[in-house]
C-alpha cells in the first residue's frame, strides 16, 4: 500500500518571505501522481500543484514550485513570495496510474501560517 | 479546473434519523466519485469510491450499511447517512475524476451534526 508522509504539522513563514513544505511517500509502483492541495478556513480542497512521476522537470505554478526527487521519492513544495492568503492547511497527495478514476492518499498535512 | 458542488452545505439532524448528501459534477462527467471523511484538524480518510452505474467500494473499516452510496448517473451520486448516531457527526468531502482527466475535483463539503 502507498502510504504518504508530511513530517510538519505547524509551520510558519514571515508575509514575502519563501517556505518549503516536507513531503516523502512510499510505493513500489512506477506510473504516478503527486499533488499539493490547499485546504483553507473555508475548507475547501484547491489543487495547487501536480507533478506526474515520469516528468523529471519540476512543476511549476507561478509563486509554487515542487522539488520532486523520485529516487529519494520525496516531493517538496516551495512557496515564494508567501502571502496572507497562503494561510491554510496543505496535503501532499498521491494517485496511482495517470486517469482520474484512482483514489488520492493523503498526508496528514502541515498547518501553514503566513505572519504580517 | 472542473466545478463540483455539493448540498447541503451543513445540516443538524436527530439521532436514529436519515441524512441524504448530494454531490453534482457541474461541467464534466464523472465516471467516478470519491467520499472521504475529514475529523477536526485532521486530514481527509477515504470512505469509498463510486464509479456510474456500479456498486459502491468501501474501504476497510466503514460499514457499507450504514454510508449508502449510489452513483447513478455521470454527474451525480448521493451518501445517505443511515440512522445517524453523534459519532457520525464529520466533515463530508466528495471528489469527481474520471479516465479523462489526471485530476480529482472537490466540492465544499458537507458538515453534519449529529444530536
Amino acid at each position: 500500500a502507498q502510504t504518504v508522509t508530511q513530517s510538519q504539522p505547524e509551520m510558519s513563514v514571515q508575509e514575502a518571505e519563501t517556505v518549503t513544505l516536507s513531503c516523502t511517500y512510499d510505493t513500489s509502483e512506477s506510473n504516478y501522481y503527486l499533488f499539493w492541495y490547499k485546504q483553507p478556513p473555508s475548507r475547501q480542497m484547491i489543487l495547487v500543484i501536480r507533478q506526474e512521476a515520469y516528468k523529471q522537470q519540476n512543476a511549476t505554478e507561478n509563486r509554487f514550485s515542487v522539488n520532486f526527487q523520485k529516487a529519494a521519492k520525496s516531493f517538496s513544495l516551495k512557496i515564494s513570495d508567501s502571502q496572507l492568503g497562503d494561510t491554510a492547511m496543505y496535503f501532499c497527495a498521491f494517485k496511482l496510474g495517470s486517469a482520474g478514476n484512482t483514489p488520492l492518499v493523503f498526508g496528514k498535512g502541515t498547518r501553514l501560517s503566513v505572519i504580517a | 479546473g472542473a466545478v463540483v458542488s455539493q448540498h447541503p452545505s451543513r445540516v443538524i439532524c436527530k439521532s436514529g434519523t436519515s441524512v441524504k448528501i448530494e454531490c453534482r459534477s457541474l461541467d464534466f462527467q464523472a465516471t467516478t466519485m470519491f467520499w472521504y471523511r475529514q475529523f477536526p484538524k485532521q486530514s481527509l480518510m477515504l470512505m469509498a469510491t463510486s464509479n456510474e452505474g456500479s456498486k459502491a467500494t468501501y474501504e476497510q473499516g466503514v460499514e457499507k450499511d450504514k454510508f449508502l452510496i449510489n452513483h447513478a448517473s455521470l454527474t451525480l451520486s448521493t451518501l445517505t447517512v443511515t440512522s445517524a448516531h453523534p459519532e457520525d457527526s464529520s466533515f463530508y468531502i466528495c471528489s469527481a475524476g474520471g479516465v479523462s482527466t489526471d485530476t480529482q475535483y472537490f466540492g465544499p463539503g458537507t458538515r453534519l451534526t449529529v444530536l
